[in-house]
């Protein structure tokens, strides 16, 4: 069966550290995958997005990596600061498919 | 920036009831989703729209589900007999395209209390 999968346990780190997160899936052959902030009671908001044929993918303090072999994409957030404190989803589109689909998301709490 | 909007923020009604979610996508987008979360589980993936039609469902869109663009800017989800388990968080996003790897715009949802 297909399969999405990010850390369920919150991460907690220190501001000004390296936060880093794993969403690993199974049975999908995605084009791109993409990565979005949740903040409770609110949408998801897109983050980045990176492409198969793309190795790393940056944007201000954040960085995605994605690796079709291992099946797994890696997010980064560098200089962390509380206001990074948030849900974080993966999400990608199998081929032939319309729409996202979804990770249960990883919450980051970052600590002052 | 442009906004996804959705109203009611809120909803409360009986079991049974239809009720109808309105959401306005950002005008040049041409690609239109609804997502549900129910409290506390992931983001699940309802229906897409394009060119006036449903281009994917999931299992969770069966024949109580309807979606409509009524007047070219207003995209509506109606449930026609509510049920508990239909209490959820609903999100209406919406993508300039799909396929080459476009971000979605989401709203900021509306609660369903069915009771």
């Amino acid at each position: 069966s297909q399969k999405i999968e990010q850390n369920s346990e919150a991460l907690n780190i220190q501001e000004g550290k390296t936060a880093t997160l794993t969403c690993n899936y199974t049975n999908y052959s995605p084009a791109y995958l993409q990565w979005y902030r949740q903040d409770p009671g609110r949408g998801p908001v897109f983050l980045l997005l990176i492409r198969e044929n793309e190795k790393e993918k940056r944007k201000e303090r954040l960085k995605v990596t994605f690796d079709t072999t291992l099946k797994q994409s890696l997010f980064h957030i560098t200089a962390s600061q509380p206001a990074d404190s948030a849900t974080y989803l993966c999400a990608l589109m199998d081929t032939g498919r319309r729409a996202l689909t979804f990770g249960s998301g990883t919450r980051l709490q970052v600590q002052p | 920036e442009p906004e996804v909007t959705q109203t009611p923020s809120h909803q409360v009604t009986q079991m049974g009831q239809e009720v109808i979610l309105r959401c306005v996508p950002i005008s040049n987008h041409l690609y239109f989703y609804w997502y549900r979360q129910i409290l506390g589980q992931k983001v699940e993936f309802l229906v897409s729209f394009y060119n006036n039609e449903i281009s994917e469902k999931s299992e969770i869109f069966d024949d109580q589900f309807s979606v409509e663009r009524p007047d070219g800017s207003n995209f509506t989800l109606k449930i026609r007999s509510t049920k508990l388990e239909d209490s959820a968080m609903y999100f209406c996003a919406s993508s300039v395209g799909v396929g080459q790897g476009y971000g979605y715009t989401f709203g900021s949802g509306t609660r369903l209390t069915v009771v």
